[in-house]
């Protein structure tokens, strides 16, 4: 069973830059895994931020950059804004047509 | 515009069935890949099933397998889950998803599926 883990929250204050991660239970995430990353507010669809490791979707700002940093795949937020208060999840593609969702950060922005 | 609207969940009894539905506009259906993913009350997100472009390629995360299936109707630019034998944990909101190269680039508003006796 392949667990796709994240932080479970970060706080981080308006102005400045949080790195969220997403790890394998067992092994590393490279870009062969094209991590993206949703950004989801209570009640809403989630929105999608970043696509095949680093490509932000179209609209979404440039203070959110994707990456891999060491073993694990990256969603930085640099310059944080009161509006970046949400939920972050990762997805990962497991090959076969098989997708894994990472457990969420929750980004409290004070 | 391109949108994706969800339909067709409710209130089951455990063991009970239902059919949602996703209508699809504002781009050509038929060429991308198609997802089903769902979130638990106060959970996280769990994708559950996609489809390929045709229909040939179904695929399922594990603890659906069996008990749901995944469809589409090209000409009506509809995309279905058949979701059968639920128990309690397969309460969620269910959302579509647009696949474009491995990422999940446009999602419906989502259907709220109980199950509950």
């Amino acid at each position: 069973q392949t667990v796709v883990t994240q932080e479970p929250s970060f706080s981080v204050s308006p102005g400045g830059t949080v790195t969220l991660t997403c790890g394998l239970s067992s092994g590393s995430v490279s870009t062969n895994y094209y991590p993206s990353w949703y950004q989801q507010t209570p009640g809403q669809a989630p929105r999608t931020l970043i696509s095949n490791t680093n490509t932000r979707s179209s609209g979404v700002p440039d203070r959110f950059s994707g990456s891999i940093l060491g073993n694990k795949a990256a969603l930085t937020i640099t310059g944080a804004q009161a509006d970046d208060e949400s939920d972050y999840y990762c997805v990962l593609f497991m090959g076969r047509g098989i997708y894994v969702f990472g457990t969420g950060t929750k980004v409290t922005v004070l | 515009e391109v949108q994706l609207v969800e339909s067709g969940g409710g209130l089951v009894q455990p063991g009970g069935s239902l059919r949602l539905s996703c209508v699809a506009s504002g781009f050509t259906f038929s060429s991308y890949y198609l997802s089903w993913v769902r979130q638990a009350p106060g959970k996280g997100l769990e994708w559950v099933a996609q489809i390929k472009q045709d229909g040939s390629e179904k695929n399922y995360v594990d603890s659906v397998k069996g008990r749901f299936t995944i469809s589409r109707d090209n000409a009506k630019n509809s995309l279905y889950l058949q979701v059968n034998s639920l128990t309690a944990e397969d309460t969620a909101v269910y959302y579509c998803a647009r696949s474009w190269s491995k990422t999940f680039d446009i999602w419906g508003q989502g259907t709220m599926v109980t199950v509950s006796s």
